[in-house]
């Protein structure tokens, strides 16, 4: 089964810049797609395909994808941005097709 | 604007039955995949399940397979879960959404709760 492994928690001070890692085997290899998850809300996919970001997506939003280790960067943070944040992948050998990393908690200081 | 709004949830003792349904508007439904995700209380995102857009194939999860049935109509522009011989780690919070051509997830309802317990 493929696994991706997110760090449990990220602090960021507003305007700065979050960095949330993303790491599986040969993850560079696969598309891998990022989600916002608020309480209450709908999840919402912010970036797809490694580096595109869907309409209405902020430009601080953005991602990046080699070797075993996928990247989301969320510039100028805003106390808005504060989220759990999943990857995911496909991956046909895996017992789930779609894959979705452990999960980040961003706290906006 | 793209609506998806999951019904069907509640509490279930073990080993019974729900049907969830998920609504879609504002898009063409037959032109999507459809899948179910799940986020059991202070856990991460799983797929449940996934349906292509004509119901002609659809996929499990390894650990679901033979309880869970999805499928959809896509007359009434909805999608459905039938989950039998439900668990007490079934208890969860389960979205719809469609699916991208990346095979990621486009858009997701706010989900429907699901709650096993005796």
């Amino acid at each position: 089964s493929y696994v991706l492994t997110q760090p449990p928690s990220v602090s960021v001070a507003p305007e700065k810049t979050a960095r949330i890692t993303c790491g599986g085997n040969n993850i560079g290899s696969k598309r891998v797609h990022w989600y916002q998850l608020k309480p209450g809300q709908a999840p919402v996919l912010l970036i797809y395909y490694d580096t595109d970001r869907p309409s209405g997506i902020p430009e601080r939003f953005s991602g990046s994808n080699s070797g075993n280790t996928a990247t989301l960067t969320i510039s100028r943070v805003e106390a808005g941005d504060e989220a759990d944040y999943y990857c995911q992948v496909w991956d046909s050998s895996s017992d789930h097709l779609y894959v979705f990393g452990t999960g980040t908690k961003v706290t906006v200081l | 604007e793209v609506q998806l709004v999951e019904s069907g949830g509640g509490v279930v003792r073990p080993g019974g039955s729900l049907r969830l349904s998920c609504a879609a508007s504002g898009f063409n439904f037959d032109d999507y995949g459809m899948s179910w995700v799940r986020q059991a209380p202070g856990k991460g995102l799983e797929w449940v399940s996934g349906i292509n857009w004509n119901g002609g194939s659809t996929g499990y999860a390894d650990s679901l397979k033979g309880r869970f049935i999805i499928s959809r109509d896509n007359a009434k522009n909805s999608l459905y879960l039938q989950m039998n011989g439900l668990r007490a780690e079934d208890t969860a919070l389960y979205y719809c959404a469609t699916l991208g051509s990346s095979w990621h997830f486009n858009y997701w309802g706010q989900g429907t709760l699901v709650t096993v317990s005796s």
